[in-house]
């Protein structure tokens, strides 16, 4: 199985700021990777999917770049409604479909 | 756009059946892979497996043994059942739509149903 692991699992910013989170892939994914937003008590939404697309919908200022194992998601800047976790997830190889552990972005 | 709702008990006892249904709206079931994701309180996320209209299925390997996923394409739903549930199957579930046999990744997702473990 593909293992999936972000950095940080944790960070704090401000309204504004820039911020990059980042996945890693165990091996190869190519750009099948895809990025969510899971808000408190709502289910996740898909942000980004095949490394760089956007969802129809999300705003400009996500974006996703990568491929290979490393990955990075950005928001250029952060809005209140942006404080979130975010999760990243392969889709190269599956069964089974996996998940990043997420990183929560507070406020600082 | 497709709407998904899951429903079911919140609360199961140990050594049960957890089972739930996810009814899919403003959008036909057929074509496509359909998932259940799981979210333990205050963790992430754990795909439990998917199923497509056909009735084909992929389980994850850690629950495969008490995993049934299955579809009924008359009523445009599919269900989930968990069997020999304990404290650690306690969670929200999602249901969620797979985009395409050759990208499994989930654009839309039900609002979720937190099933609770206990005696």
């Amino acid at each position: 199985d593909i293992q999936m692991t972000q950095s940080p699992s944790s960070l704090s910013a401000s309204v504004g700021d820039r911020v990059t989170i980042t996945c890693r892939a165990s091996q190869s994914i190519i750009t099948y990777l895809n990025w969510y937003q899971q808000k408190p008590g709502k289910a996740p939404k898909l942000l980004i999917y095949a490394a760089s697309s956007l969802q129809s919908g999300v705003p400009s200022r996500f974006s996703g770049s990568g491929s290979g194992t490393d990955f990075t998601l950005t928001i250029s800047s952060l809005q209140p409604e942006d404080f979130a976790t975010y999760y990243c997830q392969q889709s190269y190889s599956t069964p089974p479909i996996t998940f990043g552990q997420g990183t929560r972005l507070g406020i600082k | 756009q497709v709407q998904l709702q899951e429903s079911g008990p919140g609360l199961v006892k140990p050594s049960e059946t957890l089972s739930l249904t996810c009814t899919v709206s403003s959008g036909s079931i057929s074509n496509y892979y359909w998932s259940w994701i799981r979210q333990p309180p205050g963790k992430g996320l754990e795909w439990i497996g998917y199923i497509y209209y056909s009735g084909s299925t992929n389980y994850s390997p850690s629950l495969k043994s008490r995993v049934t996923i299955s579809v009924d394409t008359s009523k445009n739903q599919f269900s989930l059942k968990l069997s020999s549930v304990t404290a650690a199957d306690t969670a929200v579930y999602y249901c969620a739509r797979v985009y395409s046999a050759y990208d499994k990744f989930l654009d839309y997702w039900g609002q979720g149903t937190l099933v609770t473990v206990s005696s």
